[in-house]
């Protein structure tokens, strides 16, 4: 099956840092990426849709001054959280998609963000 | 609107003995469905997808799911449950068409005991 690698998978900043957690299709070249956030024991929700060269779409209440997104190539997608707080503490996890709407969702292993 | 129902947040079972974890879905034209499982502080891994075709999907670990689609329904089987079964299984639905993301049911955690 294809394989998402997600960096770093634990990260801890202090309030106010920016943090850039990368996601990357190893073995697929993938038209879309998606990321989610998921919080303890509760389901994934998404945060935003993003296309190869183009602007990420984001889902309604998810900022994106706060979380940008990248995805500067057919391989790689970044998430950058902006002026971390304590409420932005999470488990983020990057889903990447061959192509169509028939391809499956690939996802990667996640990234658990602490903000102290 | 498409959205996805796991009417139960816990399932247990015996080892050795069948099991089901059940999903119902809701969209506005034909469904992609999807199940994934999720192990402690781990991404999803995918287990199966029903696109089209026959309406009974086999997927890895000796899991099936049989789509209804009178009953909405996408339920996830297995006829004879490990304790290494024991995790977090997600239901999720996309709408044909578009560049649609997954929507995902809460999730329904599964605990086979030995």
């Amino acid at each position: 099956g294809a394989v998402v690698s997600q960096h770093p998978s634990r990260v801890i900043c202090k309030s106010g840092t920016s943090v850039k957690i990368e996601c990357r299709s190893l073995d697929f070249q993938a038209t879309t990426m998606f990321w989610y956030r998921q919080f303890p024991k509760q389901s994934l929700m998404l945060m935003a849709t993003s296309n190869e060269g183009s602007k990420a779409t984001y889902e309604q209440g998810v900022e994106k001054d706060k979380f940008l997104i990248n995805h500067a190539s057919l391989t790689l997608s970044t998430l950058t959280v902006t002026s971390a707080h304590p409420e932005d503490s999470s488990f983020y996890i990057c889903s990447a998609r061959k192509g169509p709407s028939t391809d499956t969702q690939y996802f990667g292993p996640g990234t658990r963000l602490t903000v102290l | 609107a498409q959205s996805v129902a796991q009417p139960e947040d816990q399932v247990n079972v015996a080892e050795g003995n069948p099991l089901t974890v059940k999903c119902t879905y809701s969209v506005s034209g034909n469904p992609y469905l999807f199940w994934y499982v999720q192990y402690p502080n781990r991404g999803l891994q995918f287990l199966l997808k029903y696109i089209t075709g026959d309406n009974l999907v086999k997927g890895s670990y000796g899991f099936e799911a049989e789509f209804n689609k009178s009953q909405t329904s996408f339920h996830l089987k297995k006829p004879s449950a490990l304790v290494s079964d024991s995790a977090l299984y997600f239901c999720a639905v996309r709408d044909i068409g578009g560049n649609t993301p997954l929507v995902f049911g809460k999730g329904t955690r599964l605990s086979v005991i030995a």
